[in-house]
């Protein structure tokens, strides 16, 4: 199966920083890289993705950058706002099916 | 469109009881998945359906564990019985034709005691 890693485990970044999140996966195959955002209580919810055929994606203050030569991409976030705070997962999709396998998160505090 | 409804909200019981967590997906949707969330490991995929059809059930822990889908707007995952490190918060979530998206519902925090 998919092997994924993500780091940081926890950031902390003061208001109007700018917060980079990594994830690498194993299966050369993925063709589908989503971040997903949960806040507390809530069920992760679809920030950004971006397709294999695709090196960089942006929408507004948030983006993500694609390496599929070193199987990684990467969330960034610029002028982070308190609301930001949440924890962040990435969830590659395997090239054989549908599944999504989610990293371990990264919980993102923005101090005002 | 209300998104993806989970019940209950909050289930507390005793171990050995048995449990049923409920899901309706967006309508339209023919993705259905079922995940569970731990701290220890993170939020785990334990069956996924495509136009009601099990696909994949590899990550169902043991046979205490069955999900169904017998229409396209419902589907339920029971545990029984129940036992304490069945602990988790379970979401369910759907996705459109062509797969991708993933739209979670609120989740059920279940709780064995």
């Amino acid at each position: 199966g998919e092997n994924v890693e993500q780091h940081p485990s926890t950031l902390s970044v003061q208001e109007g920083d700018s917060a980079v999140i990594k994830c690498t996966y194993s299966d050369s195959a993925s063709n589908y890289f989503p971040w997903y955002k949960q806040e507390l209580g809530k069920g992760p919810q679809l920030i950004i993705d971006i397709r294999s055929n695709v090196g960089e994606k942006k929408d507004q203050r948030i983006a993500v950058t694609l390496n599929k030569t070193a199987k990684h991409f990467s969330l960034h976030i610029t002028e982070t706002q308190p609301e930001d705070s949440a924890v962040y997962f990435c969830a590659p999709q395997g090239g054989s099916n549908y599944k999504l396998t989610f990293g371990k998160g990264t919980l993102l505090t923005v101090n005002p | 469109d209300a998104g993806v409804i989970q019940s209950p909200r909050h289930e507390v019981t005793e171990m050995g009881q048995e449990v049923t967590l409920r899901c309706k997906p967006i309508s339209g949707h023919d993705y259905l998945f079922w995940y569970r969330q731990t701290m220890m490991r993170g939020l785990e995929l334990l069956i996924y359906f495509n136009n009601n059809v099990p696909i994949d059930d590899s990550g169902m822990p043991e046979d205490r564990f069955s999900a169904k889908m017998p229409n396209a707007s419902f589907s339920t995952l029971k545990i029984q019985p129940s036992e304490p490190r069945d602990s988790a918060v379970y979401f369910c979530a759907s996705s459109p034709p062509g797969g991708g998206k993933l739209f979670f519902g609120s989740g059920t925090q279940l709780s064995v005691l």
